[in-house]
């Protein structure tokens, strides 16, 4: 079974400060891990993916995240806060070979001026 | 790429009645989603179809939940006999055929069941 936990419902930061949101995955096969963005009343936009090739992940908007198996971890990291990063960050993981994805239950990120 | 395309975006309807929502993906697109998203919940993965055959289900697909593809390309996702708990964010995404290719996502039909 695959499943994600995003810990801390919501994260503030200051405008430039480090963003740090966290995820911990469950996969009983190598996962597939994926990082999405949704604003307000509007769908959700891939950030980042992991699928096996390189543990550093760099994606959109400046954000990155780390796939480290011993700490069954992907966490989202951007080095400085823009008001625009204001939204609901979500998790996902899919089984290798699958198609349907299994979401966290969202991080909402607050930028503070 | 004019990206995912739902409608209705709200739909406010009476417990008991009928809904139909549609998605129009991506046009290159022949994999298709629907996605269900609670108030504070991530996404939860409904059904999936590959051109006009729907290969998974989830258990969260009651009986009153029927989805379609006929012609592999829009998809239609109805609801009969609505329930109050039925009330959420109805997510449609597509991918390519791609091993593990992104899912676009629309913006959603909101739906609100009194």
């Amino acid at each position: 079974a695959q499943s994600v936990t995003q810990l801390g419902s919501h994260v503030s930061v200051s405008e430039g400060a480090l963003v740090l949101l966290r995820c911990n995955y469950s996969s009983s096969v190598p996962p597939y891990l994926f990082w999405y963005v949704q604003y307000p009343n509007q769908g959700l936009q891939l950030l980042l993916k992991y699928t096996s090739a390189a543990t550093l992940v760099k994606g959109i908007n400046g954000f990155e995240a780390e796939f480290k198996k011993s700490e069954t971890s992907f966490h989202l990291t951007k080095p400085s806060a823009h008001m625009s990063d204001a939204a609901e960050y979500f998790c996902a993981v899919s089984r290798t070979g699958a198609n349907n994805l299994f979401f966290g239950t969202g991080t909402r990120l607050t930028v503070i001026p | 790429d004019t990206g995912v395309s739902q409608d209705p975006r709200h739909k406010i309807t009476k417990r008991g009645q009928n809904v139909t929502f549609r998605c129009d993906p991506i046009s290159e697109h022949n994999r298709l989603y629907w996605y269900r998203q609670t108030l504070g919940q991530g996404p939860e993965f409904l059904t999936y179809f590959q051109n006009e055959a729907q290969l998974e289900k989830s258990r969260l697909l009651s009986d009153r939940f029927s989805a379609e593809r006929p012609k592999g390309s829009f998809s239609t996702l109805e609801i009969q006999r609505t329930e109050q708990g039925d009330s959420a964010m109805y997510l449609c995404a597509s991918s390519s055929q791609g091993f593990n290719s992104p899912l676009h996502f629309g913006n959603g039909t909101r739906l609100t069941v009194t």
